[in-house]
């Protein structure tokens, strides 16, 4: 089956600390993968994308980078966090071959920040 | 901006009573899908209707698309406790584009 892992489930931390956010994906190769940042009781909002190992595209500019090290592997990473980066923090995945982009998400991350 | 927005942004009925939700976007489109999400929890995928579809069953689930009005609904009938969710539409445009755009969601409650 195929899974996606994150870590931490809950994080607080304060402002100007570092982030690190880690999801992993099981059960596929090759995958787009996604990460979302939803505010309280908000829709979701498209931070980064990858369809490949090294290749991030940004949609919003902002104080937070992404990383994909390895091809089941996306990481969501800031230098210093500010009080506006707290949310509820999801990654995704989509089959490359899937043309209609269906998305599966992972449990997420909620981060506050204070 | 928003491609999708959903309408209303919350609803409340009771249990076995039908829920519809809509959803509008705004640019051409090859497929909509909707989604739900439970409080605290990841989304989930319900159901995919492609551009050249009008209308797709899928249990108690029946969403219909409008492409010249460029909306879409989600029907739920005999709504169950379990319903009780955010329920959010996402727009994806041309093939090859790897991107969802989702809207605001709807909230949806089941009262027992």
């Amino acid at each position: 089956s195929q899974t996606i892992h994150q870590w931490p489930a809950t994080l607080v931390q304060p402002v100007g600390s570092p982030l690190s956010l880690e999801c992993t994906v099981e059960g596929t190769s090759n995958p787009n993968l996604y990460w979302y940042r939803q505010a309280a009781g908000r829709g979701l909002q498209l931070l980064f994308y990858s369809v490949g190992i090294g290749q991030i595209s940004s949609e919003v500019p902002q104080n937070l980078s992404a990383s994909r090290p390895q091809d089941r592997q996306f990481i969501l990473s800031s230098k210093k966090l500010l009080l506006s980066d707290s949310g509820f923090y999801l990654c995704a995945r989509a089959d490359r071959d899937n043309s209609y982009n269906e998305q599966f998400f992972g449990p997420g991350t909620r981060l506050t920040v204070l | 901006s928003q491609q999708g927005e959903e309408d209303p942004q919350a609803l409340s009925i009771q249990e076995g009573e039908n829920a519809t939700m809509n959803c509008s976007y705004k640019t051409s489109i090859n497929n909509l899908q909707w989604y739900r999400q439970n409080s605290g929890r990841g989304l989930v995928h319900l159901i995919l209707i492609r551009s050249n579809e009008r209308e797709k069953h899928s249990g108690r689930l029946r969403v219909t698309l409008d492409t010249s009005k460029k909306s879409s609904s989600l029907l739920i009938t005999a709504s169950r406790a379990a319903d009780t969710a955010s329920y959010f539409c996402a727009t994806g445009s041309n093939f090859g584009n790897e991107k969802l755009t989702f809207g605001t969601g709807t909230r949806l409650t089941i009262i027992p």
